[in-house]
C-alpha cells in the first residue's frame, strides 16, 4: 500500500510566486528526504529532514518536518522557471517509497 | 558527489529478446541498491531491494524470474528484463546507498526501455 501521500499533482505558476508541496504519512517517519527530477531526468536528492520539527533551508527552497514526524512540506519561494520539475518525497522504511510528486510548472 | 552510472540509456528490441541493464557506483561502495520502474508522468515504483552477495528482495506483484536481479560487487548491480514484452516498455531506474541508516540515494540516468 502507498506509504506517504503527496499533494498537489500538478501546481502551475507564474515566475515570482511561491509553490509548496506537502508529504503526509499515517505512521511516524524516521526520516523523510525530498528529490527533485527534471523532465526527462533522473531525480536528485535535496535533502534530508531526521528531526521533529526540522526546518532547512537552501536558498529560497525551505523544508519542514512535522512535529510528529509524519508530515514535510517542500517550500520554494519567489519560483523562477529553474524550478520546474517534479518533486518527490521519499520514506525509508527498510526501503524507500516514494510520493506521487507534485509537477511544477513556472510560466515566464 | 556520489556518481551513479547507468547504461544503457535506451534500448529498443523485439519482443522475446532479453535485456540487461547495468547500475555501477563510481565513487563509492553502495551496500544497497534498488530498482525502479517510473511510467510516464507518474512517480517511482520500487520493483526490488539489493544487497551485495545477497538475494535481492522483490516488492510484491513484482516477478522475480522475469526481472532477474544480481548484485555482484559493492559497485556493481544488474536487472536482467527476461524475455521481453512491450508491456515491459518503461522507465527503469536505479539507485545506490551507501552504508549508513540515513544515508540518501544517489540515482542513475534511467534506461528507456521499448520493445517492439
Amino acid at each position: 500500500g502507498q506509504q506517504v501521500m503527496q499533494i498537489p499533482q500538478y501546481q502551475h505558476v507564474q515566475e515570482g510566486e511561491d509553490f509548496t508541496t506537502y508529504c503526509n504519512s499515517s505512521t511516524t517517519l524516521s526520516n523523510i528526504q525530498w528529490y527533485k527530477q527534471r523532465p526527462g531526468g533522473h531525480p536528485v536528492f535535496l535533502i534530508q529532514l531526521v528531526k521533529s520539527g526540522e526546518v532547512k533551508k537552501q536558498k529560497r527552497l525551505t523544508f519542514q518536518f512535522g512535529e510528529a514526524k509524519k508530515n514535510s512540506s517542500l517550500h520554494i519561494t519567489a519560483t523562477q522557471t529553474t524550478d520546474v520539475g517534479t518533486y518527490f518525497c521519499a520514506v525509508n522504511f527498510n526501503k524507500f517509497y516514494f510520493g506521487s510528486g507534485t509537477k511544477l510548472n513556472v510560466k515566464p | 558527489g556520489a556518481v551513479v552510472s547507468q547504461h544503457p540509456s535506451r534500448v529498443i528490441c523485439k519482443s522475446g529478446t532479453s535485456v540487461k541493464i547495468e547500475c555501477r557506483s563510481l565513487d563509492f561502495q553502495a551496500t544497497t541498491m534498488f530498482w525502479y520502474r517510473q511510467f510516464p508522468k507518474q512517480s517511482l515504483m520500487l520493483m526490488a531491494t539489493s544487497n551485495e552477495g545477497s538475494k535481492a528482495t522483490y516488492e510484491q506483484g513484482v516477478e522475480k524470474d522475469k526481472f532477474l536481479i544480481n548484485h555482484a560487487s559493492l559497485t556493481l548491480s544488474t536487472l536482467t528484463v527476461t524475455s521481453a514484452h512491450p508491456e515491459d516498455s518503461s522507465f527503469y531506474i536505479c539507485s545506490a546507498k551507501g552504508q549508513g541508516l540515513n544515508q540518501p540515494q544517489h540515482f542513475g540516468d534511467g534506461t528507456r526501455l521499448s520493445i517492439l
